[in-house]
């Protein structure tokens, strides 16, 4: 069974830092494309950032220079380093296993329980 | 960059077929995935590649695309598919998922 945790959120101050953390399991993330969304109170949907399986990593101009997405396949857990962290970056973070279609198979997407990064001095 | 369009809300009786569109610059060309997300709870993928089932998906749930419209479809509306439901895409040109505003749906 595919599963997705993530860890890491809280409250942090505007400029300070936090590293959230994704621990999969029933797939090996290094084979997937995976992504963080965030969904800030209230509103819809945002993508964040995407590591692809061979590593290169894309960023959403709201979060770029300030956020790095890596992975450590030791640990099947993808991570998402937050620095200079402003009011607007409060909202629920979510891991997210890709939908895709690799070498003819159709790879089914895959969503986390999130968890909240608050941002508030 | 590119940009998908949702009507914020759609209302239906129950039993009756809801149809959410997702608006696009020749979306047809791109596939299409649709996710469901109701009140507190993480989002669930209910149609990926325009019209492939999830696992434990039911077949009620449909999906269409052509044109400039994308539609996911939901027949014999039960009150368990209340919810809000956002279509995504892949921007190749970006390299960006992008995702609609979402739409809520409404079981009278």
């Amino acid at each position: 069974e595919v599963q997705l945790v993530e860890t890491g959120g809280g409250l942090v101050q505007p400029g300070g830092s936090l590293r959230l953390s994704c621990a999969a399991s029933g797939f090996n993330v290094i084979n997937n494309y995976m992504s963080w969304v965030r969904q800030a109170p209230g509103k819809g949907l945002e993508w964040v950032s995407v590591i692809y399986s061979g590593g290169t990593t894309y960023y959403a101009a709201s979060v770029k220079g300030r956020v790095t997405i890596s992975r450590d396949i030791s640990k099947n857990t993808v991570y998402l380093q937050m620095d200079n962290l402003r009011a607007e970056d409060t909202a629920v973070y979510y891991c997210v296993r890709d939908p895709v279609l690799d070498g003819g198979v159709y790879i089914e997407a895959h969503w986390g329980q999130g968890t909240l990064v608050n941002v508030s001095s | 960059s590119y940009v998908l369009t949702q009507p914020p809300s759609v209302s239906v009786a129950p039993g009756q077929t809801a149809r959410i569109a997702c608006g696009g610059n020749n979306i047809g060309s791109r596939s299409v995935h649709w996710h469901q997300q109701k009140p507190g709870q993480a989002p669930v993928l209910v149609i990926y590649f325009d019209k492939k089932w999830p696992s434990g998906i039911p077949e009620r749930f449909s999906g269409s695309n052509s044109g400039n419209t994308a539609t996911l479809t939901i027949s014999r509306v039960e009150a368990g598919d209340e919810a809000d439901y956002y279509c995504q895409v892949w921007d190749s040109s970006s390299d960006h998922w992008v995702f609609g505003g979402g739409t809520k749906l409404t079981v009278l």
